[in-house]
């Protein structure tokens, strides 16, 4: 089972607004509405952002977006802040055998 | 607090074994499936292995189906992966992480802070 796609790195000024692109196939994103999004500073432990496409957990600035359309999902960071400054990873359930597959990383930077 | 912390992590010859462990504490592990997951330095997360909440389903990645056994304990609300047949590429930091769910679970939450398997003669 192969990554999902993201893109490597991506940046933005504060105040704008950054998506995230996500891709995958029919056997995972496409598959199911299972996609999670975590940010991860240095050294630190990932953070659960989004959950089930779109939906924020408690304490989650509404500032973070989730959708999906078709193979593709992705995350929208809006009013971008220099905390914000980190790297991010997409998941998707992948099925009873592969079970999950994590995406490739995306560094963000606030300019 | 909700809280896991991860221990057993250390320095291992190639081909030999470490057991690591996940302790649980403030909230109800056994509402709760937990995997593996970890990140080779300065690299990507890998989902490692899973099992649920009653140890009646357990699954791997590829990479380490047949090396690598899951357990858990929920009476001393801990998590376990024994690792066996090691390779200089299993070197990674090990978090574990819970998945609120009587079955997979479809997200990670909570996570601990890791503990580093360096796999090296």
């Amino acid at each position: 089972q192969s990554a999902l796609t993201q893109p490597r790195s991506v940046s933005g000024s504060p105040g704008q607004s950054v998506t995230i692109s996500c891709t995958g196939t029919s056997s995972d994103v496409g598959g199911y509405n299972y996609v999670s999004w975590y940010q991860q500073h240095p050294g630190k432990a990932p953070k659960l952002m989004i959950y089930d496409v779109s939906k924020r957990p408690s304490g989650v600035p509404d500032r973070f977006s989730g959708s999906k359309s078709g193979n593709t999902a992705s995350l929208t960071i809006s009013g971008l802040q220099a905390e914000d400054e980190a790297d991010y990873y997409c998941c998707s359930y992948a099925g009873s055998y592969t079970l999950y597959v994590f995406g490739t990383g995306t560094k963000v930077t606030v300019l | 607090e909700v809280q896991l912390v991860e221990s057993g992590g250390g320095l291992v010859q190639p081909g030999r074994s470490l057991r690591l462990s996940c302790a649980a504490s403030g909230f109800t592990f056994d509402d709760y499936a937990m995997h593996w997951v970890r990140q080779a330095p300065g690299k990507g997360l890998e989902w490692v292995s899973g099992i649920s909440w009653n140890s009646g389903s357990i699954g791997y990645a590829d990479s380490v189906k047949g090396r690598f056994t899951i357990s858990r304990d929920n009476a001393k609300n801990s998590l376990y992966l024994q690792m066996n047949s090691l390779r200089a590429e299993d070197t990674a930091l090990y978090y574990c992480a819970g998945a609120y769910s009587s079955s997979w679970g479809n997200w990670f939450d909570p996570w601990g802070q890791g503990t580093l398997v360096t796999v090296s003669s």
